[in-house]
């Protein structure tokens, strides 16, 4: 089932900062973020896994709620290269033998305004 | 960059004609992926491969078959494509470290227009 996505969009001014949520209804082995530019193709920004783990890249950062299910991606004091379409990936179980199957939600835009 | 590349980019197909999709990867990862991606769906998993002529079905597999006789080449097929195939379809690869998970790298896609 795919995870749901929140907000669906937002738009920012330099300088301010923005959280999007992933949920999921089902238990998370790992949480895969990944930012997209119109036309291209998905970039990978970092993983999460079960255990609370938060990461960052560069001031994009992000924590993983096991009790809820629930990732958050932290875009801090934003930068206009942040705009783009923000996509989580879930992985309900350790894929090791057929790989990481993820499921991706239904993205969210974020524009970042000077 | 991940070596990974997709033929063709962009193609043009009637409806009822087969159309076969590649992707090549230089980077010697096991997994390979078969993605669409339409507006409101984000990335659905059509197909992937873990190895050499192991493959699987995604959750969007009707209509699409695949195949992967070496490791750097993954194959989508559309037997008789339809309307609702037309999609940009984006390829990924990734492999195993250990215990962790690896992240998924994508190819620039192909965009599809079935008429």
């Amino acid at each position: 089932q795919q995870p749901v996505q929140s907000p669906q969009a937002v738009i920012l001014r330099e300088g301010e900062d923005a959280v999007i949520n992933c949920s999921s209804s089902k238990a998370l082995y790992s949480v895969h973020w990944y930012r997209q530019k119109h036309g291209e193709a998905p970039v990978f920004l970092m993983i999460l896994l079960k255990g609370g783990e938060q990461k960052g890249h560069d001031k994009i950062s992000a924590s993983f709620n096991e009790k809820k299910q629930q990732s958050s991606l932290y875009l801090t004091a934003s930068q206009l290269s942040y705009s783009g379409t923000y996509f989580c990936g879930t992985e309900i179980r350790r894929g090791e033998a057929a790989g990481n199957k993820l499921t991706f939600g239904g993205g969210t835009r974020v524009l970042v305004k000077p | 960059d991940a070596g990974i590349t997709q033929s063709p980019r962009h193609k043009v197909t009637e409806t009822g004609t087969p159309v076969t999709l590649r992707c090549h990867q230089t980077e010697n990862h096991r997994y390979m992926y078969w993605y669409r991606q339409d507006p409101g769906h984000g990335l659905r998993l059509i197909h992937y491969s873990y190895g050499v002529k192991d493959t699987d079905k995604g959750e969007v597999s009707d209509g699409y078959s695949v195949s992967r006789s070496k490791t750097e080449d993954f194959l989508l097929t559309l037997e008789s494509a339809t309307s609702s195939q037309t999609s940009v379809y984006f390829c990924a690869i990734s492999d195993y470290r250990g215990r962790a998970p690896y992240e998924q790298y994508f190819g620039p896609g192909t965009r599809l227009t079935v008429t």
